[in-house]
Parts: structure tokens; C-alpha cells; sequence
């Protein structure tokens, strides 16, 4: 079963607003990906961290791997009607080899 | 680069019959590939590792003979849902390792929405 609590479940914003989301974990993680599905499609991947403390951008999007390898965050900045969907956090464990552990995702709405 | 796709997209087919999806990594190539189920407004569900040139490895409580998985190539892999019957509607999602920067970033194909009538 998911291993991984992500919140929050969902978020309703206005456009021009920061978004911010994250994963926790009582379990250490060695790699974090965050993705982003739209309805109807695979998830994309957004940004993936390899190193516990590191930060890491794409473009609006920032995302950091938790220092103690149990949490990562993804914040939006400047959120816009296309930033809309569901964002999930997938981590990778030592002892689980290429298995990622996914979230539960966050439903993002943009309201113009 | 790193694109996967698959085939179909959709598809609808009675109840008794076999689908088999394909999945392919387009510009690179993949030694894992992996199988997910989704429900919608649900995360993804891990239902198999497929390893190129041997058995694929299935999750607690996936039917390996109802869900066969093969992967003949680097850049194929194909699941086939066996007599389908209206439970096994679902968007069935692959993924595929890129490795080729030495990191590990999985990349999904764009899913394939079944329904079983």
C-alpha cells in the first residue's frame, strides 16, 4: 500500500497565487520525483532529486529533497489556469530497487 | 527525449475477450518497464516490474495469468489482459527507467483507458 502521505488532497487558488505542497514519510527515501497528471493522460515528470538537502527548479516550479530523506516539498510559484491538475510525489527506497511508492496525489484549481 | 508511448489509447471489448496493450520507449532504451492501474481520482497501483528477456514480477494479489507480461525487447513492452470482464476497466498506465545520465528518472506513457462491457 501507498507508504506516503501527501498534502494537501486538494487546492483551490487564484491565478497568480503560490502553491505549495509536500510528502512525508516515515520511511528513507534515496531519489524524489515529483508528476504531473492531466485527465486522461500518463504523469509527466516535473523535477527529480537525487540528494538529501538538494533544491531544485523548472522554470516556476522549485522542489526539495528533505534533509532527513523522509519529506520532499513542491511549490508553484505564480500559479496560472494551466498549472491545473493533480501533482503526484513518487519516491524511490533503497530496498524496493526501481519501485517507486507514490502519493496520493494533490488536485490543484486554478481559478482565473 | 525520454518519450514512451502507448497503444492503444482506448479500447472497448466484451466481456471473455483478451487486450493486449503495447508500450514503448521511443528514443531510448529500457531494461524495466513497469505496469500501473489507476481508478480514477486514485494514485497509481503497481501491478508488475517487466524486465527485457525474463519474467516479469508481479505485485501481491496481481493474477499473473490473467495480466501477462511480456517484454521481448529493449523498447517493447506489451500486457495482456486475459478474459476481461467488466472489473478489469480501468486506464492502465507504463512506465519505463531512463538511465542513460546515470540518475534514475521514470518516464510514463500517456496510459490506455479499457472498458469491458
Amino acid at each position: 500500500g501507498q507508504q506516503l502521505n501527501q498534502s494537501p488532497q486538494s487546492m483551490f487558488i487564484q491565478e497568480g497565487e503560490d502553491v505549495s505542497m509536500n510528502c512525508t514519510s516515515s520511511s528513507i527515501f534515496n531519489t524524489w520525483l515529483w508528476y504531473k497528471q492531466e485527465p486522461g493522460e500518463g504523469p509527466v515528470l516535473l523535477i527529480a532529486l537525487y540528494k538529501a538537502g538538494e533544491l531544485t527548479s523548472n522554470g516556476r516550479l522549485t522542489a526539495q529533497f528533505g534533509i532527513t530523506r523522509k519529506d520532499s516539498f513542491l511549490n508553484i510559484s505564480a500559479s496560472i489556469p494551466s498549472d491545473v491538475g493533480i501533482y503526484f510525489c513518487a519516491g524511490l527506497r533503497e530496498t524496493s530497487g526501481s519501485r517507486l511508492t507514490f502519493g496520493e496525489g494533490t488536485q490543484l484549481t486554478v481559478n482565473p | 527525449g525520454a518519450v514512451v508511448s502507448q497503444h492503444p489509447s482506448w479500447v472497448i471489448c466484451k466481456s471473455g475477450t483478451s487486450v493486449k496493450i503495447e508500450c514503448r520507449s521511443l528514443d531510448f532504451q529500457a531494461t524495466t518497464m513497469f505496469w500501473y492501474r489507476q481508478f480514477p481520482k486514485k494514485s497509481l497501483m503497481l501491478m508488475a516490474t517487466s524486465n527485457e528477456g525474463s519474467k516479469a514480477t508481479y505485485e501481491q494479489g496481481v493474477e499473473k495469468d490473467k495480466f501477462l507480461i511480456n517484454h521481448a525487447s529493449l523498447t517493447l513492452s506489451t500486457l495482456t489482459v486475459t478474459s476481461a470482464h467488466p472489473e478489469d476497466s480501468s486506464f492502465y498506465i507504463c512506465s519505463a527507467i531512463f538511465s542513460g545520465r546515470g540518475t534514475h528518472e521514470q518516464y510514463f506513457g500517456p496510459g490506455t483507458r479499457l472498458t469491458v462491457t
